[in-house]
């Protein structure tokens, strides 16, 4: 068990490129998150899966943004037309759900962009 | 969703004891109060989780008030490696986990 990893660590884009983010979970997590996390805040939820089904999106999440889970293993998140509010630190994470109310989330180190 | 409050900071000597407390006076019957914490350059790492009754694990404790409108995690001797930002959080088991600024501790050798 390697932990959830994601790739790559640091990408830097210029403003109006497209980048896309990969997340690999822990191998027999059936859940999926993907969170954005700027300086000094806490992470913001963006979206998540449950096996390849995506459950929810939050109102944060702009058309630009799409995120896929093909056959619930890994998972990308795409950023079209970038812009420099996009800058900040993209965290997947996954976890096994159970029992609600007791999930325990398991963070990767994340992807952090930057948008010029 | 139910909020929680806590300090922005706190600071402790290395060895001594940490008690980080988080307020979450809007909570309903069925929440879990989960702690999580980020170390720098980190992305965040579940510590413990509780409904009612104090719970201990290898990393902490957390101690519930009887009433459930507070928390406290215990951090029995702090050290370096212990310095992160604190997150208290409820858990619904309906929607996702929301964060909010959490705690900075900082531990002074």
């Amino acid at each position: 068990d390697t932990g959830v990893s994601q790739n790559p660590r640091h990408k830097i884009t210029k403003r109006g490129q497209n980048v896309t983010f990969r997340c690999d979970p822990i191998s027999e997590h059936n859940r999926l998150y993907w969170y954005r996390q700027t300086l000094g805040q806490g992470p913001e939820f963006l979206t998540y899966f449950q096996n390849e089904a995506q459950l929810e999106k939050s109102r944060l999440l702009s058309d630009r943004f799409s995120a896929e889970r093909p056959k619930g293993s890994f998972s990308t998140l795409e950023i079209q037309r970038t812009e420099q509010g996009d800058s900040a630190m993209y965290l997947c994470a996954s976890s096994l759900r159970q029992y609600p109310g007791q999930e325990k989330l398991f963070f990767g180190s994340g992807t952090q962009l930057s948008v010029l | 969703d139910a909020k929680t409050t806590q300090p922005n900071s706190m600071e402790s000597n290395e060895e001594e004891p940490v008690h980080l407390p988080c307020n979450h006076s809007t909570i309903s019957g069925t929440d879990y109060i989960h702690w999580y914490r980020q170390l720098p350059s980190q992305g965040p790492e579940y510590v413990i989780h509780g409904l009612t009754s104090n719970v201990n694990n290898r990393m902490a404790s957390l101690a519930i008030a009887e009433d459930r409108k507070s928390s406290t995690l215990i951090l029995h001797r702090a050290t370096l490696r212990d310095a992160a930002v604190y997150y208290c959080i409820l858990d619904s088991g309906n929607t996702p986990l929301v964060f909010g600024k959490g705690t900075r501790l900082s531990v002074i050798a």
